[in-house]
């Protein structure tokens, strides 16, 4: 059965760095553009970024733009986010999301956490 | 950017209620129009895609439609597992989707 499973968060300081980590199983990952989204407590769903099948493309909502980079290596069947310069309200619980046929977000982690706190 | 508006923000019901949920979008999207259900402290669950169908192993309570810029989740017979937040998300655009800012289901 298709699995995604994050990893990678944690506390961290405003203007520092993290790099989240999520492992794809049950399915072919090099086959499926692979998205991130994230929650901040008690709000709603936003996106984050979006990554092509072969990682060609790759695009990123502008409140993360020019401080967070989308990446995978399909042989490991990884998909990451690396996050810089992080701020107060980049805190969330950040998931990722498989992008199915018909442009849809099949299937979903169960979240990692990010606090960005001083 | 496309910009979604869901209707009500929360809305109380009781098991058996039917329920309807609107989405509208700030331009034509077509049929590029998912719903999603998300209980607290859990990812995100796909219910209808593509406006009006339904997602292997979903209930057929639940049903989707519209086109163009209104789209409405309509559930016909509320189960008390169906007590939870309901998002739709556009994906129209290959460079960007967007999510409604929610709509919580509450028990009356």
């Amino acid at each position: 059965q298709v699995q995604l499973v994050e990893s990678g968060g944690g506390v961290v300081q405003p203007g520092r760095s993290l790099r989240l980590s999520c492992v794809a199983s049950g399915f072919t990952f090099s086959h499926h553009g692979m998205h991130w989204v994230r929650q901040a407590p008690g709000k709603g769903l936003e996106w984050v970024a979006v990554i092509w099948y072969d990682g060609s493309n790759k695009y990123y909502a502008a409140s993360v733009k020019g401080r967070f980079t989308i990446s995978r290596d399909n042989p490991r069947n990884t998909l990451y986010l690396q996050m810089d310069s992080l701020r107060a309200e980049d805190t969330a619980v950040y998931y990722c999301a498989r992008w199915g046929d018909d442009r849809k977000n099949d299937y979903w982690g169960q979240g990692t956490l990010v606090t960005v706190s001083s | 950017d496309i910009r979604l508006t869901q209707s009500p923000s929360s809305l109380s019901a009781s098991v058996g209620d039917r329920v309807t949920i609107t989405c509208r979008a700030s331009q034509s999207i077509s049929s590029y129009l998912n719903w999603y259900q998300q209980k607290p402290g859990k990812a995100p669950k796909l219910l209808i895609y593509a406006a009006s169908s339904l997602q292997s192993g979903v209930p057929s309570r639940f049903s989707g439609s519209g086109s163009g810029t209104d789209f409405t989740l309509t559930i016909s017979s509320l189960q008390p597992e169906d007590f939870a937040t309901y998002y739709c998300q556009e994906s129209y655009s290959f460079f960007s989707i967007t999510f409604g800012q929610g709509t919580r289901l509450e028990i009356k």
